[in-house]
């Protein structure tokens, strides 16, 4: 299975604090997403990587991707409230596969 | 621009039913993506359809289960005769292309609770 698994499974910081998330993967990629999932909503976009880059900013996020590893990481800056979710890692194919997610809770 | 559009936001079925859930994709998309989110788990690929064809249906129970995307209007997962095992929040994403360099966009999904 090309299936990205995240770890951890949960997550709960204080709010201000940073969160990491990571993604492993199975085989070879061409590009690599992150989604965030709020409860009982759709999924977000966060950010794309390619499989030719190693880091990608947007705003707080910062992805990181190593392809000899298989793997990837999400790092939230500097977190608030509002960012408690699941977040999930997909990998490409003829469809996207998901992990279960982490789910992160971000105290006030 | 609506963004994708699902319907019904909740829809509650007896066993033995039909349940529809209808995906209206974003404007200018013409790749549709089915996903089932069980409670505690993460999202399951189901269908990949292009207007008029299944592109890759590997996800889908080989029972009871299908769907389309007509050349015209939104696109339809069908369940017959549902079970509780069916009771999930199903998603669609559609795209502009195959998805390799865009992403998706996701719907709201259709929580879909078997009485």
């Amino acid at each position: 299975s090309q299936q990205g698994e995240e770890d951890p499974q949960a997550l709960s910081i204080q709010e201000g604090e940073n969160a990491t998330m990571n993604c492993s993967y199975k085989t070879s990629i061409n590009n690599l997403q992150w989604y965030r999932q709020n409860s009982g909503r759709g999924l977000v976009h966060l950010i794309l990587i390619r499989s030719n880059e190693r880091e990608k900013h947007s705003g707080r996020l910062r992805v990181t991707l190593d392809t000899s590893k298989k793997s990837s990481s999400l790092l939230i800056t500097a977190s608030r409230a509002a960012d408690t979710a699941s977040y999930f890692c997909a990998t490409d194919g003829n469809q996207f596969y998901f992990g279960t997610g982490t789910s992160l809770t971000v105290i006030p | 621009n609506a963004g994708v559009m699902q319907n019904p936001r909740h829809l509650v079925r007896r066993r033995g039913q039909e349940a529809r859930l209808r995906c209206s994709p974003m404007k200018g998309h013409s790749h549709v993506y089915w996903y089932r989110q069980l409670p505690e788990e993460g999202l399951k690929f189901m269908v990949y359809l292009q207007k008029e064809n299944i592109i890759d249906e590997s996800g889908m129970p080989k029972e009871r289960f299908s769907a389309e995307f007509p050349k015209e209007g939104p696109s339809i997962l069908r369940i017959q005769q549902v079970v509780r095992g069916d009771s999930a929040a199903y998603f669609c994403a559609s795209s502009p292309s195959g998805g390799y360099s865009y992403g998706y966009t996701f719907g709201s999904g259709t929580r879909l609770t078997v009485v």
